[in-house]
């Protein structure tokens, strides 16, 4: 099956810092959701973002379906952004029903 | 409009037992799929059903079993508990023309 690899799985950052994360897979993908759960386990829709560029906010993220990455941009954090980021994609054909996650990247903000 | 919502929010049971946990999708959704989380991993894929036929079953035991309803609510079913079935299970759904899925708070399910 389709594999999802996420970096870094930990980041510290101060309030007000800018951070990237990625997403790395490695087949062709008809879906890719980047989540947020909060610390009560509720999963936060980012954003769908099988490929292109689309920004929300402070957040902002891209999808290189070619290359076979994805990227999360946080700007200027905030405490309320700390949690676990998770990338979910659907595999193209055979399997597309299912959302195959990472393992994700937990942030941490100081203030 | 009510999200995806998911009972009970917590649960207890005894090594051994029958769980059910439900899943109302959002108006309009006839995909349900479900989740189990353990501890510090991601996601896992359980099951998924649309218009109450079982699309896609993930690498579980047959003790979990699914259904959806004419509603497209669902159930999850998991018998002869053990404690490695503790974990939050996330239901989600998704519309016809819906990017993306949206899932519900979860239901934590500890086996003691």
């Amino acid at each position: 099956g389709i594999q999802v690899e996420q970096s870094p799985p930990d980041l510290i950052l101060q309030e007000g810092a800018n951070s990237t994360l990625r997403c790395n897979f490695s087949d062709s993908v008809n879906n890719l959701q980047w989540f947020h759960q909060n610390p009560w386990g509720q999963l936060i829709n980012l954003f769908y973002i099988p490929s292109g560029t689309k920004q929300n906010g402070r957040l902002s993220a891209t999808t290189v379906a070619t290359e076979r990455y994805s990227l999360l941009y946080i700007s200027s954090s905030q405490t309320t952004d700390s949690g676990v980021y998770f990338c979910a994609v659907g595999a193209s054909g055979a399997g597309s029903y299912q959302l195959t996650f990472g393992k994700g990247t937990k942030l941490s903000v100081i203030p | 409009d009510a999200g995806v919502t998911q009972s009970p929010t917590h649960l207890i049971k005894t090594r051994g037992q029958h769980v059910t946990l439900r899943c109302s999708p959002i108006s309009g959704h006839k995909s349900v799929s479900w989740y189990q989380q353990v501890l510090g991993q991601g996601p896992q894929f359980i099951f998924q059903y649309y218009e109450k036929e079982e699309r896609g079953r993930g690498n579980f035991p047959d003790r979990f079993s699914a259904r959806q309803f004419p509603n497209y609510s669902s159930e999850l079913n998991v018998n002869a508990l053990l404690l490695g079935d503790s974990a939050l299970y996330l239901c989600a759904s998704r519309g016809a023309r819906a990017y993306g899925y949206t899932f519900g708070s979860g239901t934590r399910l500890t086996v003691v």
